[in-house]
């Protein structure tokens, strides 16, 4: 069955130094997405990704973060400048354009550790 | 925009009984309610969903009800079996384009031997 992975599966950054977290969607899913999850806290959105560009974001997402569809398989969020606050699993998920279900499909998660 | 909450926080059964965990959203537009099973340290994963036009759905030991005059919908797992520990989360969003699902808090059902 098709899956979403994710690498790195945890990452240790100190704060103020850039992170890249790499997602590859499944290969037919046209929308992709970026959330994250502060340990015991709520799945929380980040950011929607449709035909090359950001369709919709929240207000987490401010001017540290980006997104990048690299070539035909990758999908990236960058963190420019890591704050002691984003430490979080960041998830990213897919879906499919037209699928009746509308199902997000998730990755195993990628855990950022800010010190 | 929409604003989902979840509840209980956490909920502890006996092997054998009934949980139920419910949601209310905020966004009488809302038309899709799905639940998300996130198993420790693993991905979350769809588990059921619903979608405006039904009041229930239901897949063996899991039913989703839905009210949509109250705005509420609720997740009801039978005769619970330890398997069943995990994180729940319920979302609401719009189908059709961009979809972005708003998710609950989640609820950590655990469920005794």
């Amino acid at each position: 069955e098709p899956e979403v992975t994710q690498t790195p599966s945890h990452q240790v950054t100190q704060m103020g130094q850039e992170v890249i977290l790499r997602c590859v969607p499944i290969s037919n899913h046209l929308y992709f997405y970026w959330y994250r999850q502060i340990l015991g806290q709520k799945v929380e959105f980040l950011v929607s990704f449709y035909n090359n560009e950001i369709s919709e974001k929240s207000e987490i997402f401010d001017d540290q973060f980006s997104v990048e569809r690299p070539d035909g398989s990758n999908f990236t969020l960058k963190i420019r400048s890591t704050k002691l606050e984003d430490s979080a699993m960041y998830f990213c998920a897919s879906s499919e354009q037209g699928s009746s279900s509308s199902e997000l499909f998730f990755g195993e998660g990628s855990r950022l550790t800010v010190l | 925009g929409e604003n989902v909450e979840q509840h209980p926080s956490t909920l502890s059964v006996q092997e054998g009984d009934s949980a139920v965990i419910k949601c209310t959203y905020s966004d009488s537009a809302s038309n899709y309610f799905p639940w998300y099973k996130q198993e420790l340290g693993k991905r979350p994963q769809l588990i059921i969903d619903i979608r405006s036009n039904v009041g229930e759905k239901k897949d063996q030991r899991i039913a989703v009800t839905l009210n949509k005059t109250a705005k509420h919908f609720s997740l009801h797992i039978t005769e619970t079996q330890p398997e069943d520990s995990a994180v729940y989360f319920c979302a609401a969003s719009l189908t059709g384009g961009s979809y972005i699902p708003t998710f609950g808090r989640g609820t950590s059902l655990i469920v005794h031997p």
